[in-house]
Formats: structure tokens, sequence, C-alpha cells
């Protein structure tokens, strides 16, 4: 069974930095790309990030360029999203999803992991 | 960036009803779109991608159809585990984008 679970998420000031990690399981991990999806409290979905199997190829929404940094390692199974200089507008339940652009198959999702910034 | 708007925001229909959600996108983007059901407290459930395959384990009652910028999602006979939030997303380019919602609810 395809297992994603997200850790990592607390309340930080702005400013601030948090690891966000993703273990996966059920799967071999190291043949899919990756994503973070977040969603703030009562809105919709907005993408964050993606990283293709061999880390080759990142890529950032504009609103966290230059603050987050995605990350995998696949001898670990595990998803990384390290999350600096945050702000209050960052606040959300932050998803890793299995899936690549080029199948569209965005079809297993993480239970999310709680983002809150706040002073 | 590619645009995704969604209609309606939020619709109210009964159990039985034939539901559909309209999704447009501001360029092209070929077959390049997914459909996805988020129940509150729940992450986003995948059901369709490539405009109109249906995900494994989906029931036959959700269908995808639409290319280039307009699409839709259809609900055939509305159940009352079907009441959620639907979203689209393109994929045809980064950054991915999806559509703000919409909304059903139980008249």
């Amino acid at each position: 069974e395809v297992q994603l679970v997200e850790s990592g998420g607390g309340l930080v000031k702005p400013g601030g930095s948090l690891r966000l990690s993703c273990a996966a399981s059920g799967f071999t991990f190291s043949n899919y790309s990756m994503n973070w999806v977040r969603q703030a409290p009562g809105k919709g979905l907005e993408w964050v990030s993606s990283i293709d199997k061999s880390s080759t190829y990142i890529y950032y929404a504009d609103s966290v360029k230059g603050r987050f940094t995605i990350s995998r390692d696949n001898a670990k199974n595990s998803l990384y999203l390290q999350v600096n200089s945050l702000r209050a507008e960052d606040t959300a339940l932050y998803y890793c999803a299995r899936g690549s652009r080029l199948t569209g198959d965005y079809n297993y999702w993480g239970q999310g992991t709680l983002v809150t910034v706040s002073s | 960036d590619i645009q995704m708007t969604q209609s309606p925001s939020s619709l109210s229909a009964s159990v039985g009803d034939r539901v559909t959600i309209t999704c447009r996108a501001s360029q092209g983007i070929s077959n390049n779109l997914a459909w996805f059901q988020q129940k509150p407290g729940r992450p986003p459930k995948s059901l369709i991608y490539a405009a109109s395959s249906l995900q494994s384990g989906v029931p036959s009652k959700f269908s995808g159809s639409g290319s280039g910028t307009d699409f839709t999602l259809t609900i055939s006979s509305l159940q009352p585990e079907d009441f959620a939030t639907y979203y689209c997303q393109q994929y045809n380019s980064y950054p991915l984008t999806f559509g703000g919602g919409t909304k059903v609810e139980i008249k």
C-alpha cells in the first residue's frame, strides 16, 4: 500500500525556518517525481514545488522561490522541503504528493503537516 | 502562468441530480488537466487525469471531457458521498495551477 507521511510542521515566528519531511513507503520511491502542495486554512490548493526522480529538475512557485528548497533522499525514501524566511501567508497545511507532469497522475497524497507562522 | 477558472464556485444539488462543473484555462493546455475531490479534513483525491481518464477505483458516475481551454467534470447521479469540493488542475506547464474550487452542497 502506498503511504506518504508528512512531518515537521509547527508554530514558527515570522522569519523563522522549518524542515518538512515526507516519508514514502509501498512503492519504489526513486522511480517517481514528487511534489509539495499547500492549502491555507479555508482556502484552495496551491502548488509549491516539484522534483523529478533524480533531483535533476526542480521547480518552484514564484511565491516561494528563493525561500523554500525541495530535496529528496532516494536511499531513505524521503522527500523534504526546507522553508525559510517564513511569512504569515505561508501558514497552510503542506501535502506531499506523488506524481509527474508527464503523466498527470497525481494519485497519492499524504495527510499533510500544518505550518503556522505567527508572532 | 496559466490561470484556471472554475464555475460555479458553489452549487446546491439533490441526491440523484446530474451535476456539471466547468474549468477554463487562460491558454490552451491540450488535455493536460486533472480533477480532484476533497472532503473536509481530508487530502485531495484524484478522480480524473488527462482530462477524461478515470483513476483506478473511481466510480464511472464521474466523467471528464474537454481539450484546449474548456473542460467539464460531470457527476451523473449525485450521491451523499459526493458532496465535497472539486478542483481542476493543469499540468501542461509549470507553475502547476489549480482552479479555485467548486463546493457541491446538499439542497
